[in-house]
């Protein structure tokens, strides 16, 4: 049980391109996600939580204008990254909770986005 | 905020041996505790956690100690197997199951 799904699990594209990435709960409802950046051999990054049908809390110096999340119903929430450029390239990795229930987070298995 | 140390940043240890990885944390309102598994390409793993109001927990092969005096708890795997080579998290989080801190890793080396 406890499964979260993220896709895609690579991308590669320009500069300037906006990509999109999906985490899903695939057997439970998930009140709160979290969207989390990690580069290579580093410690993982908060960079924003989400709970469903409200606006996202985001980290202290994480751009919320580059970083759109959505989380428009109790499985899915999304991550845009908007005009990626290279400096945008990294791990990003979501995971879910259904924060009610005390259930520990879950996590997907990462997007690697790499911009040229 | 909370602060979460962990130690070492890399482990190596023979097939068979036990292997103990060591975190503290700042904050003492912090009141849960897990542990990561982390693949290399892949998204951490929950593989075991500890609440607040308990001192030890195990899970087979691996266990998880909390001193809430001296703000540390420890992972321990015994019989370490070569398919337990990954990097280990440990985490805390002051509310519940939310927001969690995490350490900056530990690679574990199992050899054959």
């Amino acid at each position: 049980g406890a499964v979260v799904s993220q896709h895609p699990s690579w991308v590669i594209c320009k500069s300037g391109t906006s990509v999109k990435i999906e985490c899903r709960s695939l057997d439970f409802q998930a009140t709160t996600m979290f969207w989390y950046r990690q580069f290579p051999k580093q410690s993982l990054m908060l960079m924003a939580t989400s709970n469903e049908g409200s606006k996202a809390t985001y980290e202290q110096g994480v751009e919320k204008d580059k970083f759109l999340i959505n989380h428009a119903s109790l499985t899915l929430s999304t991550l845009t990254v908007t005009s990626a450029h290279p400096e945008d390239s990294s791990f990003y990795i979501c995971s879910a909770t259904r924060d009610r229930e005390e259930q520990p987070q879950h996590f997907g298995d990462g997007t690697r986005l790499s911009i040229l | 905020g909370e602060n979460v140390e962990q130690h070492p940043s890399t482990l190596s240890v023979q097939e068979g041996d036990s292997a103990v990885i060591k975190c503290t944390y700042s904050d003492s309102a912090s009141n849960y505790f897990p542990w990561y598994k982390q693949e290399l390409g892949k998204g951490p793993q929950l593989i075991i956690d500890i609440r607040s109001n308990v001192g030890e927990k195990k899970d087979q092969r691996i266990a998880v100690t909390l001193n809430k005096t001296a703000k540390h708890f420890s992972l321990h795997i015994t019989e370490t197997q070569p398919e337990d080579s990954a990097v280990y998290f440990c985490a805390a989080s002051m509310r519940g199951y939310s927001t969690l801190t995490f350490g900056k890793g530990t690679m574990l080396l199992v050899s054959p």
